[in-house]
């Protein structure tokens, strides 16, 4: 069964740290991933994208990693703001179709 | 320029009726998705619009959900027969949609449609 499990569940950070999430896929064969970052009430927003020939991509202060050997990424945030506060998704897409699978999601919040 | 649109944001609806969700995606977006995220879940998806192709229904989870798409642009959800299990956040997102199955490009997601079925 094609699955995206993602750690930790919630993390509480200060302001200033760097934290990294994780995210672990067993999709096959695997097209690509995307890490998403949705605010309470609002929907996603995309954050990076990444195909299994691309091993780094940046958004600012936000960097992602793939290994498609092992089927893990991670997510990086670099200093972190109050505002980073909100849920990380990371989301597998196989080569078939348009069907997208979904993790559960890291609750990064940030305090003061 | 105006991103997807919702509505209504909010709906109430009471056992057993139907309900219409409604989506507006970005203009010129060719791909449409519906997606479902329940309190403490993971986004679901549930149907996806390519164009004109046929729609991938193969994540409504029975046959009370539809969707259609008309004219290629405005998408409705239709819940019938509501359960008090339906109740979630509903979300559509577009992309540019791209030929030969490579859906690489960005989703921009709406707001959301929140249902709750009492």
């Amino acid at each position: 069964k094609n699955q995206v499990e993602q750690s930790p569940q919630s993390l509480i950070i200060l302001e200033g740290k760097n934290c990294t999430l994780q995210c672990n896929y067993t999709v096959s064969p695997f097209s690509n991933l995307r890490w998403y970052k949705q605010d309470t009430g609002r929907g996603p927003v995309s954050l990076t994208i990444m195909t299994f020939s691309e091993n780094t991509k940046s958004n600012g202060r936000y960097t992602a990693t793939l290994d498609a050997d092992t089927k893990q990424s991670s997510l990086h945030i670099t200093a972190s703001q109050l505002s980073d506060s909100a849920s990380y998704i990371c989301v597998v897409r196989g080569n078939q179709g348009g069907k997208l699978i979904f993790g559960q999601g890291t609750e990064l919040s940030v305090k003061p | 320029g105006a991103g997807v649109s919702q509505s209504p944001s909010n709906k109430v609806t009471e056992k057993g009726k139907d309900v219409e969700l409604r989506c507006d995606p970005i203009s010129g977006h060719t791909a449409l998705y519906w997606y479902r995220q329940s309190l403490g879940q993971g986004l679901e998806f549930l149907i996806y619009f390519q164009g004109n192709s046929a729609p991938d229904k193969s994540g409504l989870p029975s046959d009370r959900f539809s969707a259609e798409r008309t004219g290629g642009s405005v998408s409705t959800l239709t819940i019938q027969r509501t359960q008090q299990e339906d109740s979630a956040v509903y979300l559509c997102a577009s992309s540019l949609g791209a030929s030969g199955g490579k859906l690489q490009e960005t989703q921009y997601f709406g707001p959301g449609t929140r249902l709750l079925v009492l």
